[in-house]
């Protein structure tokens, strides 16, 4: 298996410019999330999928959009790019939101995204 | 007050040390809570959660405090490759696990 898996890992834009993160997971999770991390920001939550058909708003989702393609796939989407959207995005699955028990997050490898 | 709050270190500590990290939360509601490890440039990995009578895997043990709202990780008989970024998590009611910044631990031989 190959868990949680991102495209691209590196990208440059140019404010204005817009693009789609993907992420995948093959480990038939319910839940998926989408974070960015910041240096001295800690990871803060963009938008999750609690289930496939489900997206809601996590703590910074001004600027994003996503979207849950299947249970597999969720993407996320900067329509028109920012300076400040520069920072390293990580993508997570879990088995079920909500419940202790099944809330290990398993994240991909990130996306490093340079806004210029 | 930040919901999730850990010294940032960095804590240097040479092998064999014990080494211990403190987080407070904020929410008393909060339900579930983890230790992450986040290596240099890598994505966030779980290391253990945090169960109320506490609990221990090896060389870690964690702790939790309901009353104090307070997680401890204590790293006993520290390794090089136990240098890393050591993430406090919490789970609130809901969906969404809040995440503390992290404390940097290095290891030196």
């Amino acid at each position: 298996n190959a868990g949680v898996t991102q495209t691209p890992k590196f990208q440059v834009l140019k404010t204005g410019q817009s693009m789609t993160l993907q992420c995948a997971q093959d480990m038939n999770h319910n839940s998926m999330y989408w974070y960015r991390q910041d240096p001295g920001m800690g990871l803060r939550l963009i938008y999750y999928s609690a289930s496939e058909g489900t997206t809601d708003k996590g703590e910074v989702p001004n600027g994003y959009n996503v979207s849950r393609l299947n249970k597999r796939e969720f993407s996320l989407r900067l329509e028109s790019a920012a300076p400040s959207q520069t920072s390293v995005y990580f993508c997570a699955s879990s088995r079920l939101a909500g419940r202790s028990s099944y809330n290990e997050q398993f994240f991909g490898p990130g996306t490093r995204l340079t806004v210029l | 007050r930040k919901e999730v709050e850990q010294d940032p270190g960095p804590f240097n500590v040479p092998e064999g040390a014990t080494v211990a990290f403190n987080c407070t939360y904020s929410n008393s509601a909060s339900q579930s809570f983890f230790w992450y490890r986040q290596d240099c440039r890598k994505e966030p990995k779980l290391l253990m959660s945090v169960y109320s009578s506490g609990n221990e895997d090896g060389r870690f043990t964690a702790q939790l405090n309901r009353a104090s709202q307070y997680i401890s990780l204590l790293i006993r008989d520290s390794k090089l490759s136990d240098s890393a970024t050591y993430l406090c998590v919490v789970n609130q009611a809901g969906t969404a696990l809040i995440f503390g910044k992290g404390t940097t631990l290095s290891v030196s031989s």
